[in-house]
């Protein structure tokens, strides 16, 4: 099993629409959480922490359920420019300390 | 400058060749991290450097590549007699200590090896 999962997509949605991605982790230990967005040929660029509690951000809402160990992304009105790949990062303290990277879910917000 | 810095921001190569690729991470971060990334494909660990710590080097694909940084300012990754399969992104992260935030990424350098 990987240690953190995603749902490759892509998620074809039309504009407007909203959008959910979840992640799942397997080290209950894993400490902190992060969302990132990486555009074609780019970068990942940090969208979001996750916070235990949920937190929100413009049309961005990322919510933490450590009881069954997964990170969820959600995306309101969808725009064009939202089309990208969501990366979830997961950072572990087996043996060493890592950043965990997710594959991506591939998104496509439609005209 | 505000970000993490990577040069060049493109190599291309003949095989065989040694090619070295230079990270300036955001200033006061002391952990540094090497990524590569094939094209259509995800984040693959390279190596990672914590202060004067040892660095982790679990990522290295093989010992034609290696990587320095001298305490907590610019890092180099070296590849020795590039092969075609080393073509890719290769990524340069920093974050404030370990496990302390995110990771800011660079720009990246897109090597090709012809």
């Amino acid at each position: 099993r990987k240690e953190v999962e995603q749902d490759p997509g892509p998620f074809n949605v039309p504009e407007g629409a909203t959008v959910a991605f979840n992640c799942t982790y397997s080290n209950s230990a894993s400490q902190s959480f992060f969302w990132y967005r990486q555009d074609c040929r780019k970068e990942p660029k940090l969208l979001m922490s996750v916070y235990s509690s949920g937190n929100e951000d413009g049309r961005f809402t990322a919510q933490l359920n450590r009881a069954s160990q997964y990170i969820s992304l959600l995306i309101r009105d969808s725009k064009l420019s939202d089309s990208a790949t969501y990366l979830c990062v997961v950072t572990t303290t087996s043996g060493t300390y890592k950043y965990i990277f997710g594959t991506g879910t591939r998104l496509k917000v439609l005209a | 400058g505000a970000g993490v810095s990577q040069s060049p921001s493109n190599k291309v190569t003949e095989k065989g060749k040694d090619v070295e690729l230079r990270c300036d991470p955001i200033s006061g971060h002391t952990a540094l991290y090497w990524y590569r990334q094939r094209l259509g494909q995800g984040l693959e660990f390279l190596i990672y450097f914590q202060g004067n710590s040892a660095p982790d080097k679990s990522g290295l694909p093989s010992d034609r590549f290696s990587a320095e940084r001298t305490g907590e300012s610019v890092s180099t990754l070296t590849i020795q007699r590039t092969q075609q399969e080393d073509s890719a992104v290769y990524l340069c992260a920093s974050s404030l200590d370990r496990g302390m935030g995110p990771q800011h990424f660079g720009d990246g350098t897109r090597l090709s090896i012809l």
